[in-house]
């Protein structure tokens, strides 16, 4: 069965850095489009960034543009996220989401989440 | 940006069908996907491009696009649907995923 597992979550002092990691298994992974997607404590659903199945495509939301970086190695099955200059408002649970693929952007298989505290 | 807007919340009785709006700027709104996140779990997919459901999902489970609000109507709503229920979209534009603020559905 599909699983994904996020990793390397914690507590960190705002300006530093964080890399998240995503384990994924039961199915072809390089076949799909991954994604990040947040929610802070109490708040709804952000998305965060998205990488084409190659890893060649990589699109941000604008509150991380800049400063965050995804990435993807097909061959370790494994998604990253690289977080720098973090601030409190990126305080959040970070879900590494699967896209269904080429007929749909939907979202059809989600972690756990992994969560982020950013505070001093 | 792009703005997908929900209603806050919506109540309904046990039985009764649920309808929850989900409206994009700019006019228009197209292949609308629904999530269902309730407390302490992470969000699962209802129902993807406007009106797909995934297998799991029950038929009472049912999405309708007019072009300018996408709908999401639970039928015979059962305690069990209490959740927090949030429509998405792909912006092609940007090339941005874009989440509405959420509607809480209670069940009375």
């Amino acid at each position: 069965q599909v699983q994904l597992v996020e990793s390397g979550g914690g507590v960190v002092p705002p300006g530093r850095s964080l890399r998240l990691s995503c384990a994924a298994s039961g199915f072809t992974f390089s076949r799909h489009g991954m994604h990040w997607v947040r929610q802070a404590p109490g708040k709804g659903l952000e998305w965060v960034a998205v990488i084409s199945y190659h890893g060649t495509n990589t699109y941000y939301g604008d509150s991380v543009k800049g400063r965050f970086t995804i990435s993807r190695d097909n061959s370790k099955n494994t998604l990253y996220l690289q977080m720098n200059s973090l601030r409190s408002e990126d305080s959040a649970l970070y879900y590494c989401v699967r896209e269904m693929g080429t007929e749909s952007s939907s979202y059809d298989f989600w972690g756990q989440g992994t969560l982020v505290t950013v505070s001093s | 940006s792009y703005v997908l807007t929900q209603p806050p919340s919506v109540s309904v009785a046990p039985g009764q069908t649920a309808r929850i709006t989900c409206g994009g700027d700019n006019g228009g709104t197209r292949n609308v996907h629904w999530y269902q996140q309730k407390p302490g779990q992470a969000p699962v997919l209802v129902v993807y491009d406007d009106r797909g459901r995934p297998s799991e999902i029950p038929e009472r489970f049912s999405g309708s696009n007019s072009g300018n609000t996408a709908t999401l109507t639970i039928s015979w709503v059962e305690a069990g649907d209490e959740a927090d229920y949030y429509c998405q979209v792909w912006h092609s534009p940007t090339d941005h995923w874009v989440f509405g603020g959420g509607t809480k559905l209670t069940v009375l």
